[in-house]
């Protein structure tokens, strides 16, 4: 059971927009930054999103990141088939002094 | 361009302690938290702490009693120790660079970039 909650699974097709949600609470996203991960399938995370809507050099600004309250989104917009991945995000919980992550989505490109 | 290389033991027994260490190559190792994150096989990511130049730690409550973070900065690494192991401990454990992020003056992380290659560790007898 994840801290942070996201959907297992998201999909659409080529040049779609899509978004992913992640739900948390007071102590983790209602006060702190949410980062947000690509996992290609055998590789490490990548970080996709930072500091809530910020893409790091690198990240097409197809990806984008928003926050609203106690949850987060990460959109994708002209969807390619190279997106299909794992997609995760993460903040730093108060509550527990450590960061938490959300189970993560499974972005199917059709 | 800051490159993290991992390595340790990738098959260990019940009870055993798991290490691991990760080297940080082409920039400063101060100024930054080094944390770990493990990642069972098919299932998501899982925190499990960092350090910071000063020696300074936090851990994942869950696995707090037995973990342990060190750094030797003469060698710009950092390393993992997880007492008393077990088959739930089987996973992918990755390393990874945390920029700190000041959130109304306290130091906070999450921000994970870049990560090493991973390290699959598999406790069976």
């Amino acid at each position: 059971q994840s801290v942070l909650t996201q959907p297992p699974s998201a999909s659409g097709t080529p040049g779609q927009r899509v978004t992913i949600s992640c739900s948390g609470s007071s102590s983790n996203i209602g006060i702190n930054y949410v980062f947000w991960y690509q996992q290609l399938s055998g590789t490490a995370p990548k970080l996709l999103i930072y500091r809530n809507n910020q893409r790091p050099s690198g990240v097409p600004d197809r990806f984008s990141g928003s926050k609203s309250g106690t949850s987060a989104s990460l959109a994708i917009s002209g969807l390619r088939s190279e997106d299909e991945s794992d997609y995760y995000c993460a903040a730093w919980d108060d509550s527990v002094s450590g960061v938490v992550f959300g189970g993560g989505t499974k972005l199917t490109v059709l | 361009q800051v490159q993290l290389q991992q390595w340790g033991a990738g098959l260990l027994k019940p009870s055993e302690t798991l290490s691991l260490t990760c080297a940080v190559y082409g920039g400063s190792f101060s100024g930054y938290y080094w944390s770990w994150i493990r990642q069972p096989p098919g299932k998501g990511l899982e925190w499990i702490g960092e350090i910071i130049h000063s020696g300074s730690t936090n851990y994942n409550p869950s696995l707090k009693s037995r973990v342990n973070i060190s750094l030797d900065t003469s060698k710009n690494q950092f390393s993992l120790n997880l007492t008393s192991v077990t088959a739930t401990d089987t996973a992918v454990y990755y390393c990874a660079r945390s920029p700190l992020t000041s959130v109304r003056g306290v130091i906070k992380t999450g921000w994970l970039d870049p990560w090493g290659q991973g390290t699959l560790v598999t406790v069976s007898s």
